[in-house]
Parts: structure tokens; C-alpha cells; sequence
């Protein structure tokens, strides 16, 4: 199975801050990689997919990049609202995995 | 706009079978989409369990998959898990989700499933 690892596990940060979460592929994905955000108690909201793509309705403060084995998910200017649990998922090989999740937190 | 509703016992005991609906509402399963099952025991991350189209084809989490059958009921517009044999460590939140193929754009919003005597 491809391990994804997320860092940082946990990541404080204030409203207005930009932050990246980070997520590694233990080989490489190609581009075949997506970022949910998840709040708790709720399902997974997709992002980003391809990497770089975003969803329909996602604000374009959300951004994907990286290829490979390495990618990053940038949050530009932090909202109340993003103050959430982040995940990676590749589905470059069966069976699809996640990252760990790095849980954004309110400094 | 698709929604996606988990239905099922929320308690199973030990060596029984897990058995979960989803019921797909705005939207065909006859759609170009895969059906995805994933889990998430309490407190932890996410993990893929299995898909299925609606011709039946299907895809399974090797971890589980002697365990494991997803099946898909075109005339009710819904899809299928079974899970023999469970165990504590089955005990999560199960979603189910729609794969645009590969990644979720609509999700179920998630049923808990605990595994007691």
C-alpha cells in the first residue's frame, strides 16, 4: 500500500494567517491526489483534486500543488470557518489511502 | 444536487456480519461514478474500504476483502456493504461517497457502527 504522511499533525495558526500542510507519498502518485477538509461530527469536503484542481464552490484561498511524491495544500489568509481537520488521499494505486490528517487549530 | 444516505444497524456483535445501506437521491447509480465505501474509527483518520460501479464491477481494500462484498441495486438506487466475521477493530463511522471517478464530490453523512457484545 502507498503510505501518505501528513506534517504537521497539528498546526496552530491565527485568522489572516497562510498556512501549508504538507503530504508525502511513499512513491510516487503522479499528480493523483486529492485534500478533503473535514469538521467534526461531519463527512469529508473535497477541495482539491489532480493535485491543483479546485472543486466547484471551494474559495480560491484553497490551493494544491505538488507532483510526485510531495504536495502541499496552502491556505491563504485563514478563515474562521477553516479552523478544521485536513486530509490527502492519493488514488494513483489500489487500495486508495489517506494521510494521518493535520488538525488546524485556533491559536 | 446528489445526496448520499447511510442506513443500517448501529450495533453488531462480535463475529456477526456488518451490514450498511446507501441510499443515492438526486442523481442515477447508473451515472458514469464509482460507489465508494470508507471508514473512520472513532478519533482516527480515514480508510478506503471499497467501490463498486453499477455494471458491479467492484474494487476491494485487500485487508478486507475476504470479508467483504459490495453489491449495487439499480432499481432502488442504492448500494451495498456486508462485513463478516467483525471485529472491535470494525468499529468506526462508515461513509459512503460518490467517486468523480477516483476522489469524493458527494458523501453520506456517515452512520457509526459499533462492534459489542
Amino acid at each position: 500500500d502507498i503510505q501518505m504522511t501528513q506534517s504537521p499533525s497539528t498546526l496552530s495558526a491565527s485568522v489572516g494567517d497562510r498556512v501549508t500542510i504538507t503530504c508525502r507519498a511513499s512513491q510516487s502518485i503522479s499528480s493523483w491526489l486529492a485534500w478533503y477538509q473535514q469538521k467534526p461530527g461531519k463527512a469529508p469536503n473535497l477541495l482539491i483534486y489532480k493535485a491543483s484542481s479546485l472543486e466547484s464552490g471551494v474559495p480560491p484561498r484553497f490551493s494544491g500543488s505538488g507532483s510526485g511524491t510531495e504536495f502541499t495544500l496552502t491556505i491563504n489568509s485563514l478563515q474562521p470557518d477553516d479552523f478544521a481537520t485536513y486530509f490527502c488521499q492519493q488514488y494513483n494505486n489500489f487500495p486508495y489511502t489517506f494521510g494521518q490528517g493535520t488538525n488546524l487549530e485556533i491559536k | 444536487q446528489v445526496q448520499l444516505q447511510e442506513s443500517g444497524p448501529g450495533l453488531v456483535k462480535p463475529s456477526g456480519t456488518l451490514s450498511l445501506t446507501c441510499a443515492v437521491s438526486g442523481g442515477s447509480i447508473s451515472s458514469n461514478n464509482w460507489w465508494i465505501w470508507v471508514r473512520q474509527p472513532p478519533g482516527k483518520g480515514l480508510e478506503w474500504i471499497g467501490e463498486i460501479y453499477h455494471s458491479g464491477s467492484t474494487n476491494y481494500n485487500p485487508s478486507l476483502k475476504s470479508r467483504l462484498t459490495i453489491s449495487v441495486d439499480m432499481s432502488k438506487n442504492q448500494f451495498s456493504l456486508k462485513l463478516s466475521s467483525v471485529t472491535a477493530a470494525d468499529t468506526a463511522v462508515y461513509y459512503c461517497a460518490r467517486g468523480q471517478p477516483y476522489y469524493y464530490d458527494y458523501w453520506g453523512q456517515g452512520t457509526l457502527v459499533t462492534v459489542s457484545p
